[in-house]
């Protein structure tokens, strides 16, 4: 157990519908990463945030969004949802240093 | 553009094989390079890293070797169980706090 949960475990939703995933990191971690896998491209980096801030972006498209509140847990946001977008989505969190500790992922079917 | 490109896609051993997993970079300012192992249905969970100052690392049965010159490393995994039966990923980053660019997975399967 990384210490990182997420939830929901599991979404499955419609074409065009808005959905929210949210992260909780571990105890005294202030970075959180966010992660998509999917079958074809592997783990690909989101967006990363910064005891609130957000830090860097990725891969990550217009119609998706994240935030991290003040009590460090973090959602990311995905709006006008598209079959491709079909994937499991992983966040990490890391205190300093290199080492990012992965959530067990929220799976995501847009159907 | 893969910043880190690993092979082979997926891999089958006998239990006590060494399985062997590469990983290729071009950009040069990397400088941490940790291997993540992921079970179905979990999340990936940090096995071992390594920085390019050290050619060899070992922890347990598992070695990251390094050729900085190559900007190659690869996973050995020493006296393989049916247990490591796993997907494992390469990375890297540039520096503490960065994000992680990972290769596509390679799929360990260890036949008893």
């Amino acid at each position: 157990d990384s210490g990182v949960t997420q939830t929901p475990k599991h979404l499955i939703t419609a074409t065009g519908q808005r959905v929210t995933l949210r992260c909780s990191p571990r105890s005294g971690d202030l970075s959180v990463y966010w992660y998509q896998q999917s079958l074809d491209q592997g783990l690909q980096f989101l967006i990363q945030y910064y005891n609130g801030e957000e830090r860097a972006k990725g891969n990550i498209l217009e119609r998706f969004s994240a935030q991290q509140f003040p009590d460090l847990h973090s959602e990311l946001n995905l709006s006008s949802l598209e079959l491709g977008d079909s994937a499991l989505y992983f966040c990490a969190s890391s205190v300093a240093g290199y080492t990012q500790y992965f959530g067990p992922g929220t799976r995501l079917t847009v159907l | 553009q893969q910043q880190v490109k690993q092979s082979p896609q997926s891999l089958i051993v006998q239990k006590g094989g060494i399985p062997i997993i590469n990983c290729a970079y071009e950009n040069t300012a990397f400088d941490y390079f940790p291997w993540y192992q992921q079970f179905p249905g979990k999340g990936p969970a940090l096995l071992i890293a390594i920085r390019p100052d050290v050619s060899e690392k070992k922890e347990g049965r598992f070695t990251i070797s390094f050729n900085k010159s190559a900007k190659q490393f690869s996973l050995h995994i020493m006296d393989s169980q049916p247990g490591d039966s796993a997907t494992y990923f390469c990375a890297a980053s540039l520096c503490e706090g960065n994000q992680f660019y990972f290769g596509t997975g390679t799929s360990l399967t260890v036949i008893p």
